[in-house]
């Protein structure tokens, strides 16, 4: 495999479940990061991870949890979510950590319908 | 803060039409700018990208031109095919970290 991979495609849960999302890169990149995308909204940064670590919160509801194991995987675990939160999900790296701009390499993203 | 303003669509073209899709930005600092694309059921991809005022970037016969004194990156293109039919994002990123800062999209449409 290469890229970066996202699973699931697709997921539907209602707003009392738990599931997460796993983002998995294979360019060995230094950060990752989280993207919403609502239509006709701008992509929203979520979550940015350099190295393992967060570096970036955009003041995310609670009820999203990132967790970054290793420098190649990425989650995204998901509570008591609301119907607003339905979304296509988008997960990026880069091969900078910081200082340096780059490009970013997507996933085809995770489409979370919220019940 | 930091943001990109581009033209809503969708837009719609015959195929061999001229394209032009709007962005403008503002920037505290000395962004770089790019192009992304996004195909039904694809991630985002990157198009093009320039890192400094007066560059050219282009790929896939698209050009877009980083200008600085009216702080914009429109993206153009002589003659669209059926294939370029897609969502594109306008996007920047400032120097002291990667935070990209992304338009709302352009969906464009092209007809045969």
């Amino acid at each position: 495999e290469t890229g970066v991979t996202q699973t699931p495609r697709h997921l539907v849960m209602g707003m009392t479940n738990k599931k997460s999302l796993k983002c998995e890169q294979h360019l060995g990149h230094n950060a990752m990061y989280w993207y919403k995308q609502s239509a006709k909204k701008p992509l929203e940064l979520m979550f940015v991870y350099s190295l393992e670590e967060r570096v970036e919160n955009n003041s995310v509801p609670s009820r999203f949890s990132p967790e970054c194991p290793n420098s190649s995987h990425l989650f995204l675990h998901l509570h008591t979510l609301q119907p607003e939160d339905s979304a296509l999900y988008l997960c990026a790296s880069s091969r900078d950590s910081g200082g340096v701009t780059g490009e970013l390499f997507f996933g085809e993203g995770s489409r979370l319908t919220v019940l | 803060g930091d943001s990109v303003t581009q033209m809503e669509g969708p837009v719609t073209l015959s195929e061999e039409a001229f394209l032009t899709i709007n962005c403008t930005y503002t920037a505290t600092g000395y962004p770089s700018l790019f192009w992304y694309v996004q195909y039904p059921g694809e991630g985002l991809q990157l198009l093009l990208k320039a890192t400094k005022a007066d560059d050219k970037g282009s790929n896939k016969g698209f050009e877009a031109t980083y200008r600085k004194e009216t702080t914009s990156f429109h993206l153009e293109k002589g003659s669209v095919q059926v294939s370029d039919s897609a969502v594109y994002f306008c996007a920047l990123s400032d120097r002291g970290f990667n935070k990209f800062y992304f338009g709302s999209g352009t969906k464009l449409n092209v007809k045969p």
